[in-house]
């Protein structure tokens, strides 16, 4: 069975602080892993994904995110925190089961950045 | 190219009322997923179509819920009596084929607006 974690419901940054969001997953596997980010009122959007190849991964807006096998983690960061960054942010696992790839998420984190 | 698109974005009803949610995917994605999120709680999986096949349905939560794909395209939830705890946000996403897509890990799952459903 997946699981995910993510470490903190809401984490608060100032304007130009370093982001990071915390994930743990556990799976049995081995797993993909993605970040997803929801706007206000908008649906889910793909950050950057996790498929076997590159431990560091790039994802759009600045994000990036490292595979850690030995922590069971893949912690989101970004440099410097912008405005518009404000959302809400999903950790999710998956792994191949045939076709289906369905996503076990966390919890999600809700950041909030602060001018 | 038009993204996953879902209808109505809010619906409100009473206990014991019907409600039919539809999600239409991306043109020319088999994969269809269905996904709820109950407020507080994390997003959960509810089923999979491969066009118009349940590929998996364990995430269903009983009997109320029927998911339909009919012709491979748009698909349509039913909830059917709805419940109070029936009320949250219902995602639909779509990809394609893993075959036909470059392969393992490049099936990007495309995510609808959602729709908002409130039990009263």
């Amino acid at each position: 069975a997946q699981s995910v974690t993510q470490l903190g419901s809401h984490v608060s940054v100032s304007e130009g602080a370093l982001v990071l969001l915390r994930c743990n997953y556990s799976s049995s596997v081995p797993p993909y892993l993605f970040w997803y980010v929801q706007y206000p009122n908008q649906g889910l959007q793909l950050l950057l994904k996790y498929t076997s190849a590159a431990t560091l991964v790039k994802g759009i807006n600045g994000f990036e995110a490292e595979f850690k096998k030995s922590e069971t983690s893949f912690h989101l960061t970004k440099p410097s925190a912008h405005m518009s960054d404000a959302a809400e942010y999903f950790c999710a696992v998956s792994y191949s089961g045939g076709s289906n790839y369905k996503l076990t998420f966390g919890k999600g984190t809700l950041l909030t950045v602060n001018p | 190219e038009a993204g996953v698109t879902q209808f109505p974005s809010h619906s409100v009803i009473e206990k014991g009322q019907t409600v039919t949610l539809r999600c239409d995917p991306i043109s020319g994605h088999d994969n269809l997923y269905w996904y709820r999120r109950v407020m507080g709680k994390e997003i959960k999986f509810l089923l999979h179509f491969v066009k118009e096949s349940k590929q998996d349905e364990s995430g269903m939560p009983n009997n109320r819920f029927l998911a339909e794909r009919t012709g491979g395209t748009y698909s349509t939830l039913k909830v059917q009596p709805a419940e109070l705890e029936d009320s949250g946000v219902y995602f639909c996403a779509s990809s394609q084929d893993s075959t036909t897509s470059g392969g393992a890990g490049d099936f990007e799952q495309f995510f609808g607006p959602g729709t908002r459903l409130t039990v009263l």
